[in-house]
């Protein structure tokens, strides 16, 4: 089964709109933590917001924020007032065994490849 | 600036050539990590090191290899490439802390094509 899905392959939003892009994972362990990165054209991947599974509050980190709903299992990401510049794909990754695992390694949906119009 | 560096940007192989793709990180990172990006399967995990001479199978080792002689350097090793390792290779590490919010940094990426 697929631990992170992400079932849209593909948005377009306008300059100045919100966008939210779907994220919904699976995981038995009660501690995890569920990542944001953006991918542009140029390849490198940038973190943008992580949300842990006993965060009480919504990660918020500028015109990002993370819509999460721990009993549905998902994890969206809503972009505020897209830039031209926000076009790039989006991956959502999740971390289980937050406390004791040996090493910090991320399982990673498909991705979105978000485009924003004038 | 931090940063991991990857230290081929594109290259060019032939099947059945050993292929390194070497990876270095300036931050004093103890976990390192190699991952294969492909359209419409995201990032798949090939292996890591969470300290030096330490290396565990990520989702998918097989037709590779890993090495860490230094904190600092970790290296992917294809010891006879195929056409079906064409692909985007991307390295990244983190510092190993207890805290949920470990964020990995990336490389650019290496984008392998096997002939």
């Amino acid at each position: 089964a697929q631990k992170i899905t992400q079932t849209q392959p593909g948005m377009f939003v306008q300059e100045k709109e919100a966008v939210t892009l779907d994220c919904t994972y699976d995981t038995s362990d009660p501690s995890y933590g569920l990542f944001w990165y953006k991918q542009p054209s140029s390849g490198e991947m940038i973190f943008l917001i992580y949300q842990g599974s006993y965060d009480q509050q919504n990660a918020t980190e500028g015109r990002y924020s993370l819509n999460f709903q721990k009993a549905r299992k998902s994890a969206n990401l809503v972009i505020s007032a897209s830039q031209l510049g926000d076009s790039a794909m989006y991956f959502c990754a999740m971390r289980e065994d937050l406390f004791t695992g040996t090493a910090s390694k991320l399982t990673f949906g498909t991705g979105t490849r978000l485009q924003v119009t004038l | 600036d931090v940063k991991v560096t990857q230290s081929s940007r594109y290259l060019v192989k032939r099947t059945g050539e050993k292929v390194f793709l070497e990876c270095v990180q300036d931050m004093d990172h103890e976990n390192m990590f190699w991952y294969r990006q492909d359209p419409g399967l995201g990032l798949r995990l090939i292996y890591f090191s969470y300290d030096v001479k330490m290396k565990e199978k990520g989702d998918i080792p097989e037709g590779y290899s890993v090495s860490r002689e230094k904190k600092e350097r970790f290296s992917l090793i294809l010891e006879s490439a195929s056409t079906n390792q064409t692909s985007m290779y991307l390295c990244a590490s983190s510092s190993l802390t207890g805290s949920g919010a470990n964020v990995l940094t990336f490389g650019a990426g290496s984008r392998l094509t096997v002939l």
